[in-house]
């Protein structure tokens, strides 16, 4: 696709339950970043790939946060049992190599009641 | 700590005018500085990256400068339009090979 895509765009969880978030990055990006965006507040760093390589996983929140890319491409962020601090967008971001411009999908807008 | 600030956090002009956003980072040592703008409920467009080497970008009305001694970064922008109101935020890549550092951006509000 022309751009970085995410799914979905909204999502309401019920606290205590599961959820998986999709990015898809643009063609050919060997790098993909996770960030997280609590209203107000500028993103803040949660992880990133080399192809399916993940190199930082430092900004990860607490154990219940996981990411994978088994393929280098399409990328998936799963939060178990969700708890309502875990409100925010979840973006994701693509770019060419480790250090070029960086392209944002839409995020996906997690609610947990 | 590795931090990125921009101040003011919000900001409110006539159109027509020309404005400055700054952006200030800790450690003069950066990689490169991204400039994006988030409208509301969307995701960020990049709008200009700039590279350790060099002192300023420009694409169409923005202009990117970058003074690393200083730990500084501005977004110039000339003429502005009530399109331009959106939320425009700053990150920096303090090392390669490593994410970018965003600051809490600064919302423009450009009115008719």
């Amino acid at each position: 696709g022309a751009g970085v895509s995410q799914s979905p765009r909204y999502k309401v969880a019920k606290r205590g339950q599961d959820v998986a978030l999709r990015c898809d990055p643009i063609s050919g990006h060997v790098s993909l970043f996770w960030y997280q965006q609590a209203l107000g507040q500028g993103p803040e760093f949660l992880t990133y790939f080399q192809n399916e390589a993940q190199l930082d996983k430092s900004g990860l929140p607490s154990d219940r946060f996981f990411a994978e890319r088994p393929e280098g491409s399409v990328s998936t962020l799963k939060i178990q049992r969700t708890q309502q601090e875990d409100s925010a967008v979840y973006l994701c971001a693509s770019s060419r190599g480790g250090n070029t411009e960086a392209f944002f999908g839409q995020g996906t807008r997690l609610t947990v009641v | 700590k590795q931090e990125v600030t921009q101040i003011p956090a919000a900001l409110s002009v006539p159109e027509g005018e020309n404005l400055v956003l700054n952006c200030s980072f800790t450690d003069s040592a950066i990689y490169n500085l991204q400039w994006f703008r988030q409208d509301p409920g969307k995701g960020l467009t990049s709008l200009l990256l700039i590279q350790s080497s060099q002192r300023e970008q420009t694409s169409g009305r923005l202009n990117a400068s970058l003074d690393k001694s200083s730990g500084r970064s501005t977004l110039y922008i000339a003429a502005s339009q009530p399109g331009d109101s959106a939320t425009y935020l700053c990150a920096v890549r303090f090392q390669a090979g490593t994410a970018l550092i965003f600051g809490k951006g600064t919302t423009l509000s450009v009115s008719s």
